[in-house]
């Protein structure tokens, strides 16, 4: 079945430092992909998306971009902040039903 | 803007012992979900109800019940606690079920503990 897989975290990073968190799925069609984060003691907000292949999503100054080839949507930052600290959360839309698919969630962890 | 409001935030509970979560949305909004997170897992689909006096079961429906009588507000019922329900529950709403259209609006949980 429909499947998402992150990296497994915490990741632990720098002020100023480059950001990548892994995702990638397993899925027939051709799925919508999503970034959701959560921050400290908050819900889940929708960070940014994509609905076909080579689709960039961006928002707050994170960019995944839709790989249909390596079946991936890594999500990147250029220089994180210590506020981005928060757990990070891929998901799937299958272009079949409308149920989510989740990835296990990646911590971040942002260091002055 | 209140948005989507769970209550309680927090909770603990004996195992056999029964309890009502509250979820309640303010943006007049059809769908609403209701969701577990598990240490190491994604969100996984508890219910969901397409519209008011409607539910349906998702990935995970056993030990719950839920009831959506009025269109703001979608309950989650424990009837019998087991400490495998030991979870961070949340409530989202959507106006339409593609998630694609309308991002779906989460409350900020409900960490339920069973002893």
């Amino acid at each position: 079945g429909d499947s998402v897989t992150q990296m497994e975290g915490p990741v632990t990073l720098s002020e100023e430092a480059f950001l990548t968190i892994n995702c990638t799925y397993t899925a027939t069609g051709y799925p919508s992909l999503f970034w959701y984060v959560q921050y400290p003691g908050e819900g889940l907000q929708l960070l940014l998306k994509a609905t076909k292949a080579d689709d960039k999503g961006s928002n707050k100054g994170f960019e995944a971009t839709y790989r249909k080839e390596t079946t991936s949507f890594h999500l990147e930052k250029g220089s994180v902040q210590v506020s981005d600290s928060a757990v990070y959360f891929c998901a799937l839309l299958p272009d079949s039903n409308y149920q989510l698919i989740w990835g296990a969630g990646t911590k971040l962890i942002i260091k002055p | 803007n209140a948005g989507v409001t769970q209550t309680p935030k927090f909770r603990v509970l004996k195992t056999g012992q029964s309890m009502t979560l509250l979820c309640a949305q303010d943006m007049n909004h059809e769908y609403m979900y209701w969701y577990r997170q598990d240490p190491g897992m994604g969100l996984r689909l508890i219910h969901y109800s397409v519209g008011e006096g409607t539910t349906a079961k998702g990935e995970v429906p056993d030990g719950y019940n839920v009831s959506r009588l009025k269109k703001q507000n979608f309950l989650l019922g424990l009837e019998s606690a087991a400490p495998s329900q030991t979870s961070v529950y949340f409530c989202a709403s959507s106006y339409s079920i593609l998630a694609l259209y309308q991002p779906q609006h989460f409350g900020d949980g409900t960490r339920l503990s069973i002893l």
